[in-house]
């Protein structure tokens, strides 16, 4: 089966430019998670989707970061302004359903450097 | 709050020789705990989850309440065993994980 797709893979930005990635998941999956990953991090979620409504945002910015996910399938995560403690990877990942088989498959990931 | 600690941020063996990766986590309640891999130029990929108390790839890993550990090991390494290792933690209830820093591991030849 095709893994979850993003785009674009990288993005150069200068800061208080905005920017979007776009994360497709796995056919059939309801839940879809944007975790933020800080050189020398582990991945940390910003926000997580069960079909198209928010199950978890709490620690998303909300000043300057938002997601969508309209129809329940693609999602945006966007930055606007965008500062510099923002340079990370964006990683996307999906999970089929709920429950304790619940296991996320990863994106390869968008890479963000604000300048 | 939950917390996943990987005390070790780069960790070099030799071939052949036992490797243990160290994770101790903080939470209250009873946890499920994973360990993911991401090798070089691929995307992060589930390598064991203590539910399953079973061996992939050589790795196993026991859960140790008591010690609130989760320790990833294997008896001899192999070169492509060099990847950055990640411990994961999901809470009761919830779908998120709680990522640890992380364990860069180099089998040398």
């Amino acid at each position: 089966e095709a893994g979850v797709a993003q785009s674009p893979r990288y993005k150069i930005i200068e800061k208080r430019q905005s920017v979007a990635f776009w994360c497709n998941p796995i056919s059939g999956h309801a839940t879809l998670y944007w975790y933020q990953q800080i050189l020398g991090q582990g991945p940390k979620l910003l926000i997580q989707f069960q079909n198209n409504g928010v199950v978890d945002d709490s620690q998303l910015p909300k000043d300057r970061f938002s997601a969508e996910r309209l129809k329940g399938v693609d999602s945006t995560l966007k930055i606007q302004p965008a500062k510099l403690e923002d340079s990370a990877v964006y990683l996307c990942a999906s999970s089929p359903h709920v429950g304790r088989e619940n296991i996320q498959y990863f994106g390869a990931g968008t890479r963000l450097s604000v300048l | 709050a939950q917390r996943v600690t990987q005390p070790e941020k780069l960790l070099s063996v030799f071939k052949g020789a036992p490797v243990e990766l160290k994770c101790n986590y903080s939470y209250s309640g009873s946890p499920e705990l994973f360990w993911y891999v991401q090798y070089s130029r691929q995307r992060l990929q589930l390598l064991l989850r203590h539910i399953s108390r079973e061996s992939i790839k050589g790795f196993t890993a026991d859960l140790n309440k008591g010690e609130t550990s989760f320790h990833l090991k294997k008896p001899f390494a192999q070169e492509e065993d060099s990847a950055m290792y990640y411990c994961a933690l999901r809470v009761q209830g919830a779908q998120k994980l709680v990522f640890g820093q992380g364990t860069r591991l180099t089998i040398n030849p």
